[in-house]
């Protein structure tokens, strides 16, 4: 089976702080990438996807992706958090046309 | 347009209950999903739709059936309710568009089998 695995499960970060999720997948062929943001009490919302060409991907509110093949990663990062980021994020593979793998999510916390 | 949209957004259910949680977009979508969110493992795909009439098994199928009348509905059924089954319930729908990998979430339902 498929796994796509998020390395922080909670991150705490102060406004302005930098931010930097990683995500990895298991998927050995062609797959496109996402990144979704679930704000408290809203449904999940797409922020980055890669399906092809540049490897940086950049996405809305200064959310950037980068897709490395050689190591099976699309991290993603910001250099500058609001406290309005505070949401969770999961990462998604999209490995065979309707399959759709997902990250056990990061919670982001950015305090004021 | 309203999007996706899940009914009921709350259930609490005794095990071996049934119900079934709707789903509907208004966006003509042809491709439907259903998952379930559990705490630290992300979203799991039950059963997806590729079209009216047609469904597939996804990751995690078991316990749970699923129907597709129609193209704006995506009806996702539990016969006989389990405490495994406490779960939050997500609805997906995108279109068949050519490189459209995008997927359209609802708002989700929490749904408590005791």
């Amino acid at each position: 089976a498929q796994s796509v695995s998020q390395h922080n499960h909670h991150v705490i970060l102060s406004e302005a702080a930098s931010l930097e999720l990683g995500c990895n997948y298991s998927y050995g062929g062609t797959v496109n990438l996402f990144w979704y943001v679930q704000y408290p009490g809203q449904h999940l919302q797409l922020l980055l996807k890669y399906f092809s060409g540049d490897p940086l991907v950049k996405g809305i509110k200064g959310f950037e992706a980068e897709f490395i093949k050689s190591k099976f990663s699309f991290n993603m990062r910001k250099p500058s958090v609001q406290w309005s980021d505070t949401a969770e994020y999961f990462c998604a593979v999209n490995a065979d046309f309707n399959k759709f793998y997902f990250g056990s999510g990061t919670k982001l916390n950015v305090k004021p | 347009n309203a999007g996706v949209t899940q009914t009921p957004k709350f259930r609490v259910l005794k095990t071996g209950q049934s119900m079934t949680l709707l789903c509907a977009q208004d966006m003509n979508h042809e491709y439907m999903y259903w998952y379930r969110q559990d705490p630290g493992m992300g979203l799991r795909l039950i059963h997806y739709s590729v079209g009216e009439g047609t469904t597939a098994k996804g990751e995690v199928p078991d316990g749970y059936n699923v129907s597709r009348l129609k193209k704006q509905n995506f009806l996702l059924g539990l016969e006989s309710a389990a405490p495994s089954q406490t779960s939050v319930y997500f609805c997906a729908s995108r279109p068949r568009t050519s490189g459209s990998y995008e997927q359209y979430f609802g708002p989700g339902t929490r749904l408590t089998v005791t």
